[in-house]
């Protein structure tokens, strides 16, 4: 398995700001994934990050909306820019180890 | 094709009963179709997957049914307890990929 840590848990961000997430891995993977899960709703993938290389982004989402940096093999970022009240959701980061995904506990935003 | 059908959206069980979930998918590339359960304020938890070369899996109280040639899998949970109250996800996997496709959830509450 995997230990997966997100800052911030939780923030209350106002309309047209941007807040960066990180996720902290306590061991090397290759592959990181950033989900988003609106409000009751299921699991999305928004991209997947290999460090040394660009995000891979999911229909849907571009790379202006959500940046995301893979500096090394346990550390990643996934930016919410120019967020709407729509962005409020949570965004889970996740690894692979094996053939499992294992998700941190994810990053709360309300956006007002 | 790429969607994952979860159903029913919520379920209410006495405690020491049999919770059943059902999943069904199209896709007959994905190879690897695990469960996760989501406690409010958490991120999902993987609690048990198969592989479509297995027609059953047990672990625990937890069950997987697969039947390949329908496209259906399900979960049963068995002698349901409090504690079991959460979101279940299936999800499905496309072959070497670890891109998950999850369905819509099912809230399911276990009533002491």
């Amino acid at each position: 398995s995997a230990v997966i840590s997100q800052k911030p848990s939780r923030d209350i961000c106002q309309r047209g700001t941007s807040l960066t997430i990180q996720c902290q891995v306590d061991s090397q993977v290759t592959m990181m994934f950033w989900y988003r899960q609106q409000p009751g709703q299921s699991l999305t993938l928004i991209a997947t990050a290999n460090q040394g290389s660009e995000a891979t982004y999911e229909s849907g989402f571009v790379i202006d909306k959500f940046p995301i940096s893979r500096p090394n093999l346990t550390f990643s970022t996934l930016t919410v820019s120019n967020m709407s009240p729509e962005d409020s959701s949570i965004y889970l980061c996740s690894v692979n180890v094996g053939n499992t995904i294992y998700f941190g506990e994810g990053s709360w935003l309300t956006v007002v | 094709q790429q969607q994952v059908k979860q159903s029913p959206q919520s379920l209410i069980v006495q405690k020491g009963g049999i919770s059943i979930i059902n999943c069904a998918y199209e896709n007959t590339a994905f190879d690897y179709f695990p469960w996760y359960q989501q406690f409010p304020g958490k991120g999902p938890a993987l609690l048990i997957a198969i592989r479509p070369d297995v027609s059953e899996k047990k672990e625990g109280r937890f069950t997987i049914s697969f039947n390949k040639s329908a496209k259906q899998f399900s979960l049963h949970i068995m002698d349901s307890q409090p504690g079991d109250s959460a979101t279940y996800f299936c999800a499905a996997s496309l072959g070497g990929t670890y891109k998950y496709i999850f369905g819509t959830g099912t809230r399911l509450k276990v009533l002491a």
